[in-house]
């Protein structure tokens, strides 16, 4: 079975901190995909970032960066620089490779409050 | 850019009523999902589509539970008989299907209240 553990429920930072958002996941898939999606206030669910098991290479996208470690089987978060408009409920989930099992594993997602 | 509409945005019904809730994938995906959200709680895989049929679901997809793409547009979830804890926000997604580039995408979500 897969599980994905977000172990923060709730983290607030003052705006322009930096803060770090963790998620850790369990897998016997040798392929699977990890996500990042936002969900603000408003309450929709938006993508922002999908990883392959077999690609490692950490990113950056602006404020946004994501370390992606399969040793220890996390793929963390990272806002620089935080904003007011970075408040949000951030959720970790995870796929299969399986192509005859797309469901989506959410974690239970981190609240981050970014304060003015 | 394309996006994954849903109507209504909120829905209140009683207990025991049928609901219908309504989606409109992106228009070139060839996967569709629905997924729920209880108030305050983890987001839920219910079931996927693909080809006119449902190609993976969850426990708490059960009998009471129907999805239907009636058209070329429409993907819809049909709640038979109505329960308190029914109550959630349900979201649809779409993909394009594929391995490594296949990402979700979902819409707004219906608010359901279940009086």
């Amino acid at each position: 079975a897969q599980k994905v553990t977000q172990a923060q429920t709730e983290i607030s930072v003052v705006e322009k901190e930096d803060v770090t958002l963790d998620c850790v996941y369990e897998t016997r898939d040798t392929t699977y995909y990890l996500f990042w999606y936002k969900q603000p206030p408003s309450g929709e669910l938006v993508f922002l970032i999908r990883r392959n098991s077999f690609d490692e290479q950490n990113e950056i996208s602006g404020r946004y960066s994501w370390n992606f470690q399969k040793s220890t089987s996390s793929f963390n978060f990272t806002i620089t620089a935080s904003q007011v408009v970075d408040s949000a409920v951030y959720f970790c989930a995870l796929r299969s490779g399986d192509t005859g099992r797309r469901a989506l594993t959410f974690g239970s997602g981190t609240r981050l409050q970014v304060q003015p | 850019e394309p996006e994954v509409t849903q109507t209504p945005s909120h829905q209140v019904t009683q207990m025991g009523q049928e609901v219908i809730l309504r989606c409109v994938p992106i228009s070139n995906h060839l996967y569709f999902y629905w997924y729920r959200q209880i108030l305050g709680q983890k987001v839920e895989f219910l079931v996927s589509f693909y080809n006119n049929e449902i190609s993976e679901k969850s426990e708490i997809f059960d009998d009471q539970f129907s999805v239907e793409r009636p058209d070329g547009s429409n993907f819809t979830l049909k709640i038979r008989s109505t329960k308190l804890e029914d109550s959630a926000m349900y979201f649809c997604a779409s993909s394009l299907g594929g391995g490594s580039t296949d990402t979700q995408y979902f819409g707004p979500g219906t608010r359901l209240t279940v009086l």
